[in-house]
């Protein structure tokens, strides 16, 4: 059990377009879940907490007009890369725990590889 | 959340055991220390955690320093399937935050035939 989901798992698309990239609690209802950012040979770096019926919080530098945060349901948030760029080019992860059921662990989706050209 | 440093990188022979450290000397009494690894390309996934006892699961054990200012993962026979990034994370338990997670570089763990 435990199951995060990301779509897609690779994308490449034209400078200056959009990109939606979906993370999905497969078995579980996650009232939070958290997208990072992971450039090569870095770390994962945390972008927001996507909240579920609310906005969504931004880490400090991270644009929240080019990163557009939605979590419409208990199980869907969705990460939009509006006109993009270049230097958007990255490893994009998702993250969720299971709301209510006394866990605290994270578990992960696999991930979305965003290549701009 | 407290600060961890771990060695930016260690080798083992597979078939042996993988012993990585981690340090956490400003870890407050709440706060849980919690393993992930991450391989090529992947997600992060989650290991193990544990608040001051010893904790042993189907993939590793945790081991607590008695004053919980370090902590050892052990992988008790290594694979190449356990050739990953190992990150130590501490942070409190609890609420709906048990995905926002604070990365550093972890330790790159090579396992070698």
């Amino acid at each position: 059990g435990a199951v995060v989901s990301q779509h897609p798992s690779w994308v490449i698309c034209k400078s200056g377009t959009s990109v939606k990239i979906e993370c999905r609690s497969l078995d579980f209802q996650a009232t939070t879940m958290f997208w990072y950012r992971q450039f090569p040979k870095q770390s994962l770096m945390l972008m927001a907490t996507s909240n579920e019926g609310s906005k969504a919080t931004y880490e400090q530098g991270v644009e929240k007009d080019k990163f557009l945060i939605n979590h419409a349901s208990l199980t869907l948030s969705t990460l939009t890369v509006t006109s993009a760029h270049p230097e958007d080019s990255s490893f994009y992860i998702c993250s969720a725990s299971p709301s209510g059921q006394g866990r605290t662990e994270a578990f992960f989706g696999q991930g979305t590889r965003l290549t701009v050209v | 959340d407290a600060k961890t440093t771990q060695p930016p990188s260690m080798d083992c022979a597979e078939g042996r055991a993988a012993n990585l450290p981690c340090n956490h000397s400003t870890i407050s009494g709440n706060e849980y220390v919690y393993w992930y690894r991450q391989i090529h390309s992947q997600g992060p996934q989650y290991i193990i955690h544990g608040l001051k006892n010893n904790e042993t699961n189907e993939m590793a054990s945790l081991i607590i320093t008695e004053d919980r200012k370090s902590s050892t993962l052990i992988l008790p026979h290594a694979t190449l399937r356990d050739t990953a990034v190992y990150y130590c994370i501490v942070r409190v338990a609890g609420g709906n935050q048990g995905g926002k997670l604070i990365f550093g570089q972890g330790t790159e763990l090579s396992v070698k035939p």
